[in-house]
């Protein structure tokens, strides 16, 4: 079982650019999640979709956007880089609310 | 806003040693669920106890819960080297929102 898959697994980018982080879950599950963590700050949600068709915002969402592609696909996209956003980036999928999260390994993003 | 918090910030035991670790939370809750952390990966769910529950097991896991001191503790028996890692509590705050908040966790290490 592959659980959650991440692609890239590291990047590194320069000030401005953008990018599209992947994230695809093959157990079927309705939610999904994008949180970054960052020294000291434990985990923060920057967006989620609770269901196929929707997306909200979490604690963090500014400089990003989401696209929940499918019920197994769901990506995050900086659209013009900055070093604030230097992170690791983890995707989590969950069955349905206040469920158990599965996690990727994460994406370990570098910006210049 | 941070819902729970762990408690120490950092352990270091001996294998051997049984190693306890405490969340405190904010508001009622629905559940609290525990997550490990190795290093370099991602999340992986331990257990759930649910709000009505006050003590959980599984495997060397146990777990309690006083929902009227908004506090829940993690203790691993007879650790074990492999148990070293960062260890998470999370909250859904009741109210049916599906953004589970995570603490800043506990960093175990166990010597062997």
């Amino acid at each position: 079982n592959a659980g959650v898959t991440q692609t890239p697994k590291f990047q590194v980018l320069k000030t401005g650019q953008s990018m599209t982080l992947q994230c695809a879950q093959d157990m079927n599950h309705n939610s999904m999640y994008w949180y970054r963590q960052d020294p000291g700050m434990g985990l923060r949600l920057i967006y989620y979709s609770a269901s196929e068709g929707t997306t909200d915002k979490g604690e963090v969402p500014n400089g990003y956007n989401v696209s929940r592609l499918n019920k197994r696909e769901f990506s995050l996209r900086l659209e013009s880089a900055a070093p604030s956003q230097t992170s690791v980036y983890f995707c989590a999928s969950s069955g349905h609310l206040n469920q158990p999260q599965h996690f990727g390994d994460g994406t370990r993003l570098s910006i210049l | 806003s941070q819902q729970g918090e762990e408690d120490p910030q950092a352990l270091s035991i001996q294998e051997g040693e049984n190693a306890t670790m405490n969340c405190s939370y904010k508001t009622s809750i629905n559940n609290l669920q525990w997550y490990r952390q190795n290093s370099g990966r991602g999340l992986v769910h331990l257990i759930l106890i649910r709000s009505n529950e006050r003590e959980k097991h599984s495997g060397r896991l146990r777990v309690t819960l006083d929902t009227s001191k908004k506090s829940s503790s993690l203790l691993i028996t007879a650790s074990r080297a492999a148990d070293t890692a960062s260890y998470f509590c999370a909250t859904p705050p009741q109210g049916g929102s599906e953004k589970l908040v995570f603490g800043k966790g506990t960093k175990l290490t166990v010597n062997p």
